[in-house]
């Protein structure tokens, strides 16, 4: 099936820090999600992304989607304590209707 | 909030035992999911449906079906539960564009 592969796994910030992860996939994919998920929680939808070389900004929330379809990356600047969490991308498919695959997640925490 | 309803959110079970999570949403959308959330494995897909009566398998379906008679139902049976389908449920709809957006999730214990 389609894979999505997430990194890093987990990361701890700092207040103040920027944050980057990002999501590779060997398929390509139609349309590219970024969710949030807080504890206890179902994920919240981020940004979306539907064009190939896509740069969109959100606040302090920057993505983009790869020109080969194949990967995006998030970045959040001047990282706040509520940004802790996970995060999750998911893809479209292009030949699968609207069947979204995630990707493992990234846990964001902060530095003790 | 997008309009998705998930019940009930939080069940405990026995073993053997038929269970069956309702999703409910106001939205209209056409597309519709059951997620499962683990440990280690992020969300997978169990079922999803493309329309009323239109289903299909996702990538953990074994051990579970599905029923949409409705645009606004779409329900997730456990015919036998197992303790390996304790779990985090999630419901998810979306439209045409592919934006999902989430139910807050049932809890579900085998014991």
């Amino acid at each position: 099936g389609q894979q999505l592969n997430q990194s890093p796994q987990s990361m701890f910030i700092q207040e103040g820090e920027d944050v980057s992860m990002n999501c590779t996939s060997s398929s390509i994919f139609n349309t590219w999600l970024w969710y949030k998920q807080d504890p206890g929680e179902g994920p919240v939808l981020l940004i979306a992304l539907y064009k190939a070389g896509e740069l969109t900004s959100n606040g302090r929330l920057t993505t983009q989607f790869g020109i080969t379809r194949k990967d995006s990356f998030l970045n959040i600047s001047a990282s706040i304590p509520s940004d802790v969490g996970i995060y999750f991308c998911a893809g479209q498919p292009k030949a699968a209707g609207n069947k979204l695959t995630f990707g493992g997640g990234t846990r964001v925490l902060v530095k003790p | 909030d997008a309009g998705i309803t998930q019940s009930p959110r939080h069940k405990v079970t026995e073993t053997g035992t038929p269970v069956t999570l309702r999703c409910h949403q106001t939205e209209n959308h056409r597309y519709m999911y059951w997620y499962r959330q683990d440990p280690g494995h992020g969300l997978r897909l169990i079922h999803y449906s493309y329309g009323v009566k239109d289903t299909d398998k996702g990538e953990v379906s074994d051990g579970y079906s599905v029923s949409r008679s409705k645009t606004e139902d779409f329900l997730l049976t456990l015919e036998s539960a197992t303790s390996s389908q304790t779990s985090v449920y999630f419901c998810a709809i979306s439209d045409q564009y592919g934006e999902a957006f989430f139910g807050q999730g049932t809890r579900l214990t085998v014991v």
